[in-house]
């Protein structure tokens, strides 16, 4: 079957570094994405990786190792807006997007 | 970026009826879409892809009649949920995107029904 593993809950402080781990198996891979989305709104986009290697932007950095079947999202001088839930999402070889079921992450002050 | 409307956000409706929920995608033709129903604290779930033009596929589980989807155009798809009950009351979602790009989000509908 297809999966993907993320912690469900994460708890970081304000100004801190957090990192977000996902974990695929999945039928084939055409990339994957990482996601925002605050309660009771649509999720946003974050960023998109289908080779190997660290893509940054901005204070957000996304990691990829298809061979491990891993990928990590990195969050830096994290700010109170930055509290929401984090999902990660895979293409897979029939362009499904299959989800996880995203990382809920609480920032403290 | 790439936009995709979705219209209403919110839908209140007396149980027994219909509601229709567009998704729209206004600066790029969307090949496939997508149709997501999200739970209280749990990820989306894929209810249905739709390419244009053909029918759509919907995941198991997901009632084909009473979740009625039309992909008519590459720019417009639309749900209607049927004889609307209760228990359909949730957060909708659709994304649009074409076969090498990310997927664009609507805004969501929030339905309730009364």
């Amino acid at each position: 079957g297809q999966n993907i593993d993320q912690p469900t809950e994460m708890t970081a402080t304000e100004g801190a570094i957090v990192q977000i781990n996902c974990t695929y198996q999945t039928s084939g891979f055409n990339g994957l994405f990482w996601y925002q989305q605050h309660a009771g709104e649509a999720p946003t986009f974050l960023s998109y990786n289908v080779l190997d290697g660290l893509e940054e932007k901005g204070r957000f950095s996304s990691f990829l190792s298809r061979s491990k079947g891993y990928s990590y999202l990195l969050l830096k001088e994290l700010q109170m807006k930055d509290s929401a839930s984090y999902l990660c999402a895979v293409i897979d070889s029939n362009y499904q997007l299959i989800w996880g079921a995203g990382t809920k992450l609480i920032i403290k002050p | 970026g790439a936009v995709v409307s979705q219209h209403p956000s919110r839908v209140i409706c007396k149980s027994g009826t219909s509601v229709k929920i567009e998704c729209r995608s206004l600066d790029f033709q969307a090949t496939t879409m997508f149709w997501y129903r999200q739970f209280p604290k749990k990820s989306l779930m894929l209810m249905a892809t739709s390419n244009e033009g053909s029918k759509a596929t919907y995941e198991q589980g997901v009632e084909k009649d009473k979740f009625l989807i039309n992909h008519a155009s590459l720019t417009l798809s639309t749900l209607t949920v049927t004889s609307a009950h209760p228990e359909d009351s949730s957060f909708y979602i659709c994304s649009a995107r074409n076969r090498d790009t990310e997927a664009f989000f609507g805004q969501g509908t929030r339905l309730t029904v009364v």
